[in-house]
């Protein structure tokens, strides 16, 4: 299986921040890797596919880059609303596997 | 609205059997696969396996291989979940998700509500 890697595990920012979230695969997956918000008590929301491709409505601040082995979500100006859990998933071969997540919290 | 709907929360006991519900509605069912994610409480997401409804072409996770059977009626535009013999570990939420990949990958963009499974032992 391959072992995709978050960090880090959880951070803590302020409104208007500039937040980098890396997701590290244990082999290459090419760019067959999404990323997902999930809110408490809801379910996960795409936001980013094939690494670097903003989902339709998506909000333009969210933005993804990085091909082969490592990867990274970047919110450009922190929203009260991003505050949320992200992973990310390869879905380069099976078993499709997620990052462990990490919790971005309001400083 | 493109929409998967799933089916209600369910309370069993270990040993018991369940089959879960998928429903799919305003998109082209068999073209989009339908995959299954466990979510045990505050954890992670875990992919269980997919289904392909045009021709139910499945793959499975080996965690969860020979525990679960994921199957689909395209006629009814419904995907399932089912275990002949649950576990107390299968106590979780389980989510219902659609995707696809055409020489690029589109992530999984629409899921269902969620369905909460509680075993007790």
């Amino acid at each position: 299986d391959i072992q995709m890697t978050q960090s880090p595990s959880s951070v803590s920012a302020s409104v208007g921040d500039r937040v980098t979230i890396t997701c590290r695969a244990s082999q290459g997956v090419s760019s067959w890797l999404a990323w997902y918000q999930q809110k408490p008590g809801k379910a996960p929301k795409l936001l980013i596919y094939a690494a670097s491709s903003l989902q339709s409505g998506v909000p333009s601040r969210f933005s993804g880059s990085g091909s082969g082995t490592d990867f990274t979500l970047t919110i450009s100006s922190l929203q009260p609303e991003d505050f949320a859990t992200y992973y990310c998933q390869q879905a380069n071969s099976f078993p499709y596997t997620f990052g462990q997540g990490t919790k971005l919290e309001i400083k | 609205e493109v929409q998967l709907v799933q089916s209600g929360a369910e309370v069993k006991k270990s040993g018991e059997s369940l089959r879960i519900s998928c429903k799919g509605s305003e998109y082209t069912f068999t073209s989009y696969w339908i995959s299954w994610v466990r979510q045990v409480p505050g954890k992670g997401l875990e992919w269980m396996g997919r289904i392909d409804p045009s021709d139910s072409y499945t793959k499975y996770s080996p965690s969860f291989q020979g525990h679960v059977t994921i199957s689909t009626d395209k006629s009814i535009s419904t995907a399932y979940l089912q275990w002949s013999s649950l576990k107390a570990s299968d106590t979780a939420m389980y989510y219902c998700t659609r995707g696809r990949s055409s020489g690029n990958y589109f992530g999984m963009d629409v899921w269902g509500q969620g369905t909460t499974v509680t075993v007790s032992s």
